[in-house]
C-alpha cells in the first residue's frame, strides 16, 4: 500500500532549462495538490487536480508553470525556462475526497537552479 | 498578508517540559489540521479537527479547535526529543475553494534531552 510518490528526489538545473516533477498519488486516490515550500514561507498552494481536470490553478505562476494529471500515469508539475527563484521542495499530496479528511504528502522534490 | 499565524515561530525546551502551540486566523475554518513535518519529507497528519470546542488526544498531543472555528491549539505534555519537528496548522476554508488548504508558517519545536 505506497503511499505517495514523488520523484526524483533532487532535481538540479541549469537557468533556462525545463523542470519535469511527477507524482503517483496514493492508490485510490483522485485528488492531487501540488505546493511549494520555500525556507521560512511555510507550504504555498499551487494547484488542484482531478483525472484530467485542473479545479483550481489560483496558486500557480502565469507564466512557465503547468500541471496536469492525464487519465493514465503520475501527475506532472512542469517549469520552463526555469530561475533561480524556482528553487524550492515542491510537494505533492492526494486525498480521497477534497482536503476535509486530510491530505496525505509525498517525500516532496527538492529543485534546485544553478 | 498570512490568513493563519502560527505562534511561537521556534521554541526550544527542555525534554519533559510542556508546550502549547497556536493557530490563529479572522477567517472561519470548516475544518482545520495539524501536520508534522521532519526535515527531508513531507507533512504527515497529525489530526482533523470539524467541529467548534472540539478537542482531540493523541497520546501527549491535545488538539483543540476554537468555538467559532477560526482558531487551534497543540498542546505537549511532557515532551520528548521524538517529538521535535515543524509542526504546521492547515485550514480549509468554509468556502471550500476546491478543496485546498490554507498552512500557517509552521512552529519549529526543538526538545533537548
Amino acid at each position: 500500500n505506497a503511499g505517495v510518490m514523488q520523484n526524483p528526489r533532487h532535481l538540479v538545473r541549469r537557468r533556462g532549462q525545463e523542470a519535469r516533477l511527477r507524482c503517483s498519488p496514493m492508490k485510490g486516490h483522485s485528488h492531487v495538490y501540488w505546493y511549494r515550500q520555500l525556507p521560512e514561507e511555510g507550504l504555498k498552494f499551487m494547484v488542484y487536480l482531478q483525472k484530467e481536470n485542473i479545479i483550481d490553478e489560483s496558486g500557480m505562476p502565469k507564466e512557465r508553470f503547468s500541471a496536469e494529471f492525464p487519465k493514465e500515469g503520475p501527475s506532472i508539475l512542469r517549469i520552463q525556462q526555469v530561475v533561480r527563484g524556482d528553487s524550492a521542495a515542491y510537494f505533492c499530496a492526494s486525498s480521497l475526497q477534497g482536503s476535509q479528511g486530510g491530505y496525505t504528502f509525498g517525500s516532496g522534490t527538492r529543485l534546485t537552479v544553478v | 498578508t498570512q490568513l493563519l499565524e502560527q505562534s511561537p515561530q521556534f521554541l526550544s525546551i527542555q525534554e519533559g517540559e510542556n508546550l502549547t502551540v497556536y493557530c490563529n486566523s479572522s477567517s472561519v475554518f470548516s475544518s482545520l489540521q495539524w501536520y508534522r513535518q521532519e526535515p527531508g519529507e513531507g507533512p504527515v497528519l497529525l489530526v482533523t479537527v470539524v467541529t467548534g470546542g472540539e478537542v482531540k488526544k493523541l497520546k501527549r498531543l491535545t488538539f483543540q479547535f476554537g468555538d467559532a472555528r477560526k482558531d487551534s491549539s497543540l498542546h505537549i505534555t511532557a515532551a520528548q526529543p521524538g517529538d521535535t519537528g515543524l509542526y504546521l496548522c492547515a485550514g480549509s476554508m468554509i468556502y471550500n475553494q476546491g478543496g485546498k488548504l490554507i498552512f500557517g508558517q509552521g512552529t519549529e519545536l526543538s526538545v533537548k534531552p
